[in-house]
C-alpha cells in the first residue's frame, strides 16, 4: 500500500528556522497536508500544496514538494516556544476518500 | 467553523467493559473516521464511513466496532476493552467533494479522548 515517512524527532534552538521533511509513495499523490498537534489537542490544518505547486509560502512557512522525489518539506522560519508540537504529513488523491499519515515528527524547541 | 465533537475528553475503564465513544459534526459532512494514536506509531485507522449506516474497516478493525445512524454522529464501540486499547481516539470528518476550500479529503479533527483500561 502507499506510505508516508517522517522522522520522530526534530530539535531546534529556538530563533533558528526549523525544516521537518517527508516522503511519499503515491505517485498519484494530488494532495499534500501538513497537520499540527499541540499538546493533549487534536490536529488541525497548518498548510498544504497542491501537486501541481513546487512552493507555497504563508508568512512563516514554507513548503516545498519536489515531485520526482516524491520530497516534502515544511519549513518554519525564527522557531518559537509556540511551535512545539508534532507535525503530521498527509497525502490524498482523487481515487481516496482516505488521508494516508506519516508517523508525525515531534519539534522540539531549545532556549 | 467545522466543529468536531467527542463525548469525553479521558475516560478510565476496567478490562472486559463495553466503552462508548461518541462523535458529532456539524458540517454535514459524508465521511466520518475514527484514529488511534500511540507514540511513535502516528494516526492509526480503525473504522471509516463514507455514508449513513455505511462502514468499511481500516488498518485495525480488531477488537472495535462502529455504528453511523445519523449523518453527524459516529461512535466507536469497544465490545470488551483491554488494556493495550489504552490509547488517544481521534474522531475525524470530512467532505466526499472539494468543497469551498478546494483541498479534497481535509480532515476535521475532535479534541481527542485519552483511554485508559486498568
Amino acid at each position: 500500500g502507499e506510505d508516508v515517512e517522517q522522522s520522530l524527532f526534530l530539535s531546534v534552538r529556538e530563533g533558528d528556522s526549523s525544516v521537518i521533511n517527508c516522503t511519499y509513495t503515491d505517485s498519484s499523490s494530488t494532495y499534500l497536508y501538513w497537520y499540527k498537534q499541540e499538546p493533549g489537542a487534536g490536529l488541525q490544518l497548518l498548510t498544504y500544496i497542491f501537486s501541481n505547486m513546487d512552493m507555497k509560502q504563508d508568512q512563516r512557512l514554507t513548503v516545498l514538494l519536489n515531485k520526482k522525489d516524491k520530497h516534502l518539506s515544511l519549513r518554519i522560519a525564527d522557531t518559537q516556544t509556540g511551535d512545539s508540537a508534532i507535525y503530521f504529513c498527509a497525502e490524498t488523491s482523487l481515487s481516496n476518500y482516505q488521508l494516508i499519515w506519516g508517523a508525525g515528527t515531534k519539534l522540539i524547541i531549545k532556549p | 467553523d467545522v466543529k468536531v465533537t467527542q463525548s469525553s475528553r479521558y475516560l478510565v475503564k476496567r478490562t472486559g467493559e463495553k466503552v462508548f465513544l461518541e462523535c458529532v459534526q456539524d458540517m454535514d459532512h459524508e465521511n466520518m473516521f475514527w484514529y488511534r494514536q500511540d507514540p511513535g506509531l502516528g494516526l492509526r485507522l480503525i473504522y471509516f464511513s463514507y455514508d449513513v449506516k455505511m462502514k468499511e474497516k481500516g488498518d485495525i478493525p480488531e477488537g472495535y466496532s462502529v455504528s453511523r445512524e445519523k449523518k453527524e454522529r459516529f461512535s466507536l464501540i469497544l465490545e470488551s476493552a483491554s488494556t493495550n486499547q489504552t490509547s488517544m481516539y481521534l474522531c475525524a470528518s470530512s467532505l466526499s467533494d472539494r468543497g469551498t476550500s478546494g483541498r479534497y479529503n481535509e480532515q476535521f479533527f475532535g479534541p481527542g479522548t485519552r483511554l485508559t483500561v486498568l
